[in-house]
């Protein structure tokens, strides 16, 4: 239990669907970030929210659109997504959304296919 | 650019020590991390150093030189559990966390 539940863990779709990723975390963070994970690959920031507002947006196509209605809240909406879009997607949350020593902790994740 | 280079896989016997090594070329350094990520699971915060030098925590140690732009992870006494990926992480000028794609680490007994 890392304090960041995401839901579904599993996903697959197809690509005129339209479905959403959920996450929540109970650690009284007030950073939220959503990552992707490809094998082999580093992890790609997608969005990042401090306090509800979208700090970072790390030129993520459209057809992904994150939501953050409180800081302890975080969705990301998928429609119209490609197979390339097929990964792994971690929720993380932080105490601050910058500064040193900003530790991030990480969702078990939500394991998405497309089809 | 910048870059964060670690081997992709190492293999290690129980009962072993092993040394995953993480070189990084930043635009400025304000703190190195590594994580542990369990096949399927989330990745799980191990160690932070922002300045040079060992830092120990149980069987892991990790150890950091910022004017050679290297760390590495240490692991002692291994066990079968510890087959897993770990990430190396450095968080640069901006407190930006630039990410390794992880080294996979594969335990045999």
């Amino acid at each position: 239990e890392t304090g960041v539940t995401q839901t579904p863990r599993h996903l697959v779709m197809g690509m005129t669907n339209k479905k959403s990723l959920k996450c929540e975390q109970h650690l009284g963070h007030n950073a939220m970030y959503w990552y992707k994970q490809s094998a082999k690959k580093p992890l790609e920031l997608m969005f990042v929210y401090s306090l509800e507002e979208r700090v970072e947006n790390n030129s993520v196509p459209s057809r992904f659109s994150p939501e953050c209605p409180n800081s302890s809240h975080l969705f990301l909406h998928l429609h119209t997504l490609q197979p390339e879009d097929s990964a792994l997607y971690l929720c993380a949350s932080s105490q601050r959304a910058g500064g040193g020593g900003n530790t991030i902790y990480f969702g078990e994740g939500s394991w998405l296919t497309v089809v | 650019g910048q870059n964060i280079d670690q081997p992709t896989e190492m293999t290690a016997t129980e009962g072993a020590i092993v040394q995953i090594n993480c070189t990084y070329q930043t635009s400025g350094f304000n703190g190195l991390f590594w994580y542990q990520q369990h096949a399927g699971e989330a990745p799980t915060f191990l160690s932070y150093n922002v300045l040079d030098g060992l830092e120990e925590k149980g069987r892991f140690s990790s150890f950091l030189s910022r004017s050679k732009g290297y760390s590495y992870l240490l692991l002692k006494e291994l066990q079968m559990k510890d087959s897993a990926s770990y990430l190396c992480a450095v968080m640069d000028s901006n407190y930006q966390l630039i990410w390794g794609a992880g080294t996979k680490l594969i335990i045999k007994p």
